[in-house]
């Protein structure tokens, strides 16, 4: 079974552009949830989706937003960039959405570097 | 404010040994807990995951989780140059919570 893809691998962009980044779960998988990970910061939350609802969204600017599509595929967009937003994105799938029963499976992340 | 603590580290053991690494939380409604390990460039990985006070073991692995101290663990036994990583311990509150994480524990198995 295929993994959790996300596209593209690496990113440089400048600040005031935008950006959008891919991620395809694993097949079956419902649920897709965005981390951001920093050497400072460590990984943090940005959103999860369900059946293209968002469920949850973490403590980041309304710059940082998401959609999922039908096939439960996600695209995550940040506007306005920012030199604080270089960091690797990691998009991670699941049965059901966070929680004991149903994991997080990572993706291989983007890294997004802001000039 | 949610917090997960772990010692950042490097932890050090010799090969064979049993590493020993702990994590903290400061949410008393987390309900289900996570190891995740992800070697330097490349994404975590789940070991396991526990939600029940008491020990849960996985081949060379042990999660360890007391819930009135806020204290998880997670023992590797027969310790391995391989295990050599950073050790993620993340917490789940229940619902549409994203996992909390700690900042890692970065461990070094001497040969």
């Amino acid at each position: 079974k295929a993994g959790v893809t996300q596209t593209p691998r690496y990113l440089i962009k400048t600040r005031g552009q935008q950006v959008t980044l891919s991620c395809s779960p694993i097949s079956g998988h419902r649920s897709v949830s965005w981390y951001q990970q920093t050497p400072g910061q460590g990984l943090q939350f940005l959103f999860e989706y369900f059946s293209e609802t968002q469920r949850n969204k973490g403590n980041f600017p309304g710059r940082f937003s998401g959609r999922q599509f039908s096939n439960s595929r996600s695209e995550m967009n940040v506007s306005t960039l920012e030199l604080g937003d270089s960091a690797l994105y990691l998009c991670a799938s699941s049965l059901a959405g966070s929680g004991w029963n149903s994991p997080l499976h990572f993706g291989n992340g983007t890294r997004l570097t802001v000039t | 404010q949610k917090e997960v603590e772990q010692n950042s580290g490097p932890l050090s053991v010799p090969e064979g040994a049993i590493a020993s690494l702990n994590c903290t939380y400061s949410d008393r409604g987390s309900q289900s807990f996570f190891w995740y390990r992800q070697y330097s460039g490349k994404s975590p990985e789940l070991i396991m995951f526990i939600y029940s006070n008491g020990d849960k073991e996985d081949g060379r692995f042990t999660a360890q989780l007391n819930k009135a101290s806020q204290y998880v663990s997670l023992l590797i036994r027969d310790s391995q140059p391989s295990d050599s990583a950073t050790y993620l311990c993340a917490v789940h509150r229940g619902g549409a919570d994203g996992l909390t994480f700690g900042k890692g524990t970065h461990l070094i198995i001497q040969p």
